[in-house]
């Protein structure tokens, strides 16, 4: 079964850094882009970064560029998130996703989300 | 960057009529790089469309998609209770951008 599994949420004061992981199951993972998304309570989808299947390519969304590194492990099939600098405005739920080929296509398969929350 | 806007905001129908639902973008977007997404309350989005008017694996006949250039259009031909969700547009040709969704009530 095609899986990915997010941890590593939680609650964390402004300013802080809180890193993010999503493992990946049931594909092989090293041919395909993954991307994180996020969604503030009771709001829409945000795109907030990818990354291509070999780490050559990286993108953020300006919200995040300069305070959010993405990475990846293949030997490890996980996907992660570096947050730094975090915001009120950078809570909410951050599902991993997978791009359906290895760079800029549709993401045909999502985790169930981990919830960050940035509050003092 | 694409913009897209979606309308309806919310959509109220009963079982068994059609729902059309519309993604506007800023600018020209080509259409292999448009895609839609199903998201029931508490969970997952889902792929239903991709490249505008293919149908990701699993997905129903009575979803499709067609459009081009700046105006695109999700359509459910005989809506279904389970069809109750909210629905975005995304790019992925420049960047990636979704829509703010609609919402799809069955009465």
């Amino acid at each position: 079964e095609v899986q990915l599994v997010e941890s590593g949420g939680g609650l964390v004061q402004p300013g802080r850094s809180l890193r993010v992981s999503c493992a990946a199951s049931g594909f092989t993972f090293d041919d395909y882009a993954m991307h994180w998304v996020r969604q503030a309570p009771g709001k829409g989808l945000e795109w907030v970064s990818g990354i291509s299947w070999n780490s050559g390519s990286k993108a953020y969304a300006d919200s995040v560029k300069g305070r959010f590194t993405i990475s990846r492990d293949n030997a490890k099939k996980s996907l992660y998130l570096q947050m730094s600098s975090l915001r009120a405005e950078d809570t909410a739920l951050y599902y991993c996703a997978k791009d359906s080929s290895n760079w800029s296509d549709a993401f045909d398969v999502w985790g169930q989300g981990t919830m960050v929350t940035v509050s003092s | 960057e694409i913009v897209l806007t979606q309308s309806p905001g919310t959509l109220s129908l009963s079982p068994g009529e059609r729902a059309t639902l519309s993604c506007r973008a800023s600018q020209s977007v080509p259409s292999i790089y448009l895609a839609w997404y199903q998201q029931k309350p508490g969970r997952a989005p889902r792929l239903l469309i991709y490249g505008t008017s293919s149908r990701a694996t699993g997905i129903p006949d009575r979803f499709s998609g067609s459009g081009s250039g700046t105006d695109f259009t999700l359509t459910i031909s005989r809506l279904e209770p389970e069809d109750s969700a909210v629905y975005f547009c995304q790019q992925y040709g420049y960047s990636f951008t979704f829509g703010p969704g609609t919402k799809v009530d069955i009465k």
